[in-house]
């Protein structure tokens, strides 16, 4: 069974950092691409950054493009996002989901909170 | 960017019914559009990709159709379970990958 589980979410002040991981089991990592989207509170889904399955190839929205990073460690089965200069409006929760770009799998996701 | 939009915003049906949801896309995508089913609390869930494909596991009430720029979502017999928030997203030109904003679909 395909498992995406999220963690590294919490409460940060603006203009801080958190890095989120995502731990993949029931498939070869290796060999997929991965994605992470994310939800406001109350709205819809909006894709955040991609990246290959061998990780020279990543991709980010324009909304976070210069402060957030994605990685992976193929070693280790794991997906990250690390996200500097956090805004108020990147609050959301945040979901990594499996393919190239049709999501097919997706964890239940990790609540990132942007307050003072 | 492409701009998706979903009709209705909100439908509500009772069980058995069937439900007809919208998904307009603001130049053609072919047929690179998939669909999502999102229950509160939960993950969403592959429905549909590539227009008209159900996914694995999809009960064969749900189906897809459409081509370029208009999409549809049908759900043959609404089940108990079915009542949730669908979203379509385009795969034809990206980054970025795009949503539309959902249709939820409540008991009336």
């Amino acid at each position: 069974e395909v498992q995406l589980v999220e963690s590294g979410g919490g409460l940060v002040q603006p203009g801080g950092s958190l890095r989120l991981s995502c731990a993949a089991s029931g498939f070869t990592f290796s060999t997929y691409e991965m994605n992470w989207v994310r939800q406001a509170p109350g709205k819809g889904l909006e894709w955040v950054s991609y990246i290959s399955s061998s990780g020279s190839t990543k991709y980010y929205a324009d909304s976070v493009l210069g402060r957030f990073t994605i990685s992976r460690d193929n070693a280790k089965n794991s997906l990250y996002l690390q996200m500097n200069s956090l805004r108020a409006e990147d609050t959301a929760v945040y979901h990594c989901a499996r393919g190239a770009d049709t999501f097919d799998n997706w964890g239940q996701g990790t609540l990132v909170t942007v307050s003072s | 960017e492409i701009v998706l939009t979903q009709a209705p915003a909100t439908l509500s049906l009772s069980p058995g019914e069937r439900a007809t949801l919208s998904c307009r896309a603001s130049q053609s995508v072919s047929s690179y559009l998939a669909w999502y089913q999102q229950k509160p609390g939960q993950a969403p869930r592959l429905l549909i990709y590539d227009a008209s494909n159900r996914a694995t596991g999809i009960p064969a009430r749900f189906s897809g159709s459409g081509s370029g720029t208009d999409f549809t979502l049908t759900i043959t017999s609404l089940e108990p379970e079915d009542f949730a928030v669908y979203y379509c997203q385009q795969r034809s030109n990206w980054p970025p990958f795009t949503f539309g904003p959902g249709t939820k679909v409540d008991i009336k």
